[in-house]
């Protein structure tokens, strides 16, 4: 079946300008996962998302970060005023339940802040 | 503050030898760890989990091993395979009350065919 895909691949922005990605999970799956991959270190959890639960945005690195999952199914997460150490592949992730659950993870959105 | 340590950025190994990945953690809260497997331009892909009741676990030709009282753990690769050449991301959670994988920084592995 379908892996969770990601959208755009990559994406080029100037400082200061908004971007929005988007992470479309494998179906039924009811948990979702935002990550972002900084040059030479691991992967960093941003958000979770679990059914209708409010999510746990402990991850977030600051109030520029958003992310919103709507339907339960697909989900964006949205960089306000994008500053160049945001630049980073963002990896969004699903399970069929939670944590306990194996992560399948997208491709990634390879983004650059000029 | 990284709860998750991959102190070796990389690894090289002749083909059909052992490859060993070694990773670290510091909080004695995890009990569920994973190696996942990251080729360029993919997402990392599950590889194999061990859970903090056992001590080892494997599938063909991979292995983890866990040593809970020195906080370490281990995937064994054998044989090594150019195939198998890719970054390497150990994983970390506490299943009560956490949401999240903390990750190692990688290691990229190498098979010399």
């Amino acid at each position: 079946g379908a892996g969770v895909s990601q959208s755009p691949s990559n994406k080029v922005t100037e400082k200061g300008k908004d971007v929005e990605l988007r992470c479309d999970p494998i179906s039924g799956h009811t948990a979702l996962y935002w990550y972002r991959q900084s040059l030479g270190q691991g992967l960093e959890f941003l958000i979770y998302f679990q059914g209708n639960s409010a999510p746990d945005k402990s991850g977030l690195p600051s109030d520029r970060f958003s992310a919103e999952r709507t339907g339960g199914s697909v989900s964006t997460l949205t960089i306000q005023r994008t500053q160049q150490e945001d630049s980073a592949v963002y990896l969004c992730a699903s399970s069929s339940q939670g944590v306990q659950e194996t992560q399948y993870f997208g491709p990634g959105t390879r983004l650059l802040v000029l | 503050d990284q709860q998750v340590k991959q102190n070796s950025p990389s690894l090289s190994v002749q083909e059909g030898r052992i490859s060993i990945l070694n990773c670290d953690y510091t909080n004695s809260m995890f009990d569920y760890f994973l190696w996942y497997k990251k080729y360029p331009a993919e997402g990392p892909t599950f590889l194999i989990s061990i859970s903090s009741i056992k001590d080892k676990n494997e599938d063909g030709r991979f292995t983890v091993f866990l040593n809970k009282s020195a906080k370490h753990l281990s995937l064994h690769i054998v044989p090594s395979q150019p195939g198998d050449s890719a970054v390497y991301f150990c994983a970390a959670s506490a299943l009560t009350g956490a949401n999240n994988l903390f990750f190692g920084t990688g290691t990229r592995l190498t098979v010399i065919p």
